[in-house]
């Protein structure tokens, strides 16, 4: 079994539409929880960043940790098509140097958003 | 902002041949990171280092090497290089105070 597990889609919605996004994990050592957003032929860049259980809202985004059930999620309301892209999540254990700075990624949900 | 480079956006190569592939980052990060991206199977790790000369292995470093001489630059060598390894490689760094990881646009080789 993957230590993260995301479903990888393609998912498509049209424009407007709220988009929900999730991930499960089997390592409850996790304590960083992270949303890439990577567009086609380009590398990862960070999206939202949240740590511990909790929710985090940034604009149009907002990221949810559930820890007691190993569930992240993120949400885009009002999505565009510019959102089209492939969303990664991803997390580390707690602590600081070394090999507590390694992500385990999930393996990226492809969204589609239709104009 | 972080800034991450890779030495070549798109490569080619053939089998045999010993490929390198280089990262700078302009942040003073201590972490530097090789990931390959495959379709299917997301994001897998194949060496990191947290200072200079000093390397770990990832996931998956069957086939590659690292070397890390300056803070800044961290390269990956395919000492011979095999269709297996097409790919897209991507290149990250952090801090060790930061808790995520910048990214470099990928370096997107084929091997024939």
């Amino acid at each position: 079994q993957k230590e993260v597990e995301q479903d990888p889609g393609p998912l498509s919605v049209p424009e407007g539409a709220i988009v929900s996004l999730n991930c499960t994990y089997s390592n409850s050592a996790f304590q960083y929880f992270m949303w890439y957003r990577q567009y086609s032929r380009k590398g990862p860049e960070l999206l939202m960043y949240t740590y511990s259980s909790g929710n985090k809202e940034d604009g149009r985004f907002t990221a949810q940790v559930d820890k007691s059930s190993k569930y992240i999620s993120l949400f885009i309301r009002d999505s565009q098509p510019s959102d089209s892209a492939t969303y990664l999540c991803a997390m580390r254990r707690g602590g600081y140097g070394g090999a507590t700075n390694k992500l385990i990624f999930g393996t990226g949900t492809l969204l589609a958003v239709q104009p | 902002d972080v800034k991450v480079t890779q030495s070549s956006r798109y490569l080619v190569k053939r089998t045999g041949e010993k490929v390198f592939l280089e990262c700078v980052q302009d942040m003073d990060h201590e972490n530097m990171f090789w990931y390959r991206q495959d379709p299917g199977l997301g994001l897998r790790l194949i060496y990191f280092s947290y200072d200079v000369k000093m390397k770990e292995k990832g996931d998956i470093p069957e086939g590659y090497s690292v070397s890390r001489e300056k803070k800044e630059r961290f390269s990956l060598i395919l000492e011979s290089a095999s269709t297996n390894q097409t790919s897209m490689y991507l290149c990250a760094s952090t801090s060790v105070q930061v808790d995520t990881q910048y990214f470099g646009p990928g370096t997107r080789l084929t091997v024939l």
